[in-house]
């Protein structure tokens, strides 16, 4: 079946590196996500790493992907305030234009 | 547009009303999604419309939910005689490539 599961909630400290973990049953998976929402806001798409790659960076953002166990990270380096928000994890079943399945989201909360 | 645009962004309706929600896709995405997301929860899939495919329905809660896109562009998903349980933001997002959606800013819909 098809499902992904986050942690509900992380607290980091302010300058600390934030790691957010999915786990995903979907072996078929071609393409995996990571979306933020601010406060009241819609889903933003951070970033995407596509199902044969291992690991993507892009400026403070990294994600990893370990296929064999269906686990993907993303970690926001030096978190500041304004990473404040919901992460979503997702991941696209089969074939282009398929349905994306989302993660409950993490809340990432920011202490000083 | 310039992006993905919903109306109305805000309904309150009476228990039993029916709702018509409305979403504009991004000029040129072939494909257009309905969320749904209730308060502290994840994203909920509704429906998927693809070019001119039959649209993939099998998120749809009830029968009393249903969704048409006209001219391969505009959306409306409509909710006959809505309950309390139905209330939530209700969010479309299109996509032309498989990088990811373009989520709009929802419609949040009260129930009372």
């Amino acid at each position: 079946g098809e499902d992904v599961e986050q942690s509900l909630f992380l607290s980091v400290r302010e300058g600390d590196s934030s790691v957010i973990n999915c786990t995903y049953t979907d072996s078929s998976s071609t393409y995996l996500y990571w979306y933020k929402q601010e406060p009241g806001a819609g889903l933003q798409l951070l970033t995407y790493i596509f199902s044969n790659m291992d690991m993507k960076q892009d400026q403070r953002l990294t994600v990893l992907l370990n296929k064999k166990d269906k686990h993907l990270s993303l970690r926001i380096a030096d978190t500041q305030t304004g990473d404040s928000a919901i992460y979503f994890c997702a991941e696209r079943i089969g074939s282009s234009a398929s349905k994306i399945i989302f993660g409950s989201g993490t809340r990432l909360s920011i202490r000083p | 547009g310039a992006g993905v645009s919903q109306s109305p962004s805000n309904k309150v309706t009476e228990k039993g009303k029916d709702v018509e929600l409305r979403c504009d896709p991004i000029s040129g995405h072939t494909a257009l999604y309905w969320y749904r997301q209730s308060l502290g929860q994840g994203l909920e899939f509704l429906i998927y419309f693809q070019g001119n495919s039959a649209p993939d329905k099998s998120g749809l809660p009830s029968d009393r939910f249903s969704a048409e896109r006209t001219g391969g562009s505009v959306s409306t998903l409509t909710i006959q005689r809505t309950q309390q349980e139905d209330s939530a933001v209700y969010l479309c997002a299109s996509s032309s490539t498989d990088y990811g959606y373009t989520f709009g800013s929802g419609t949040r819909l009260t129930v009372v």
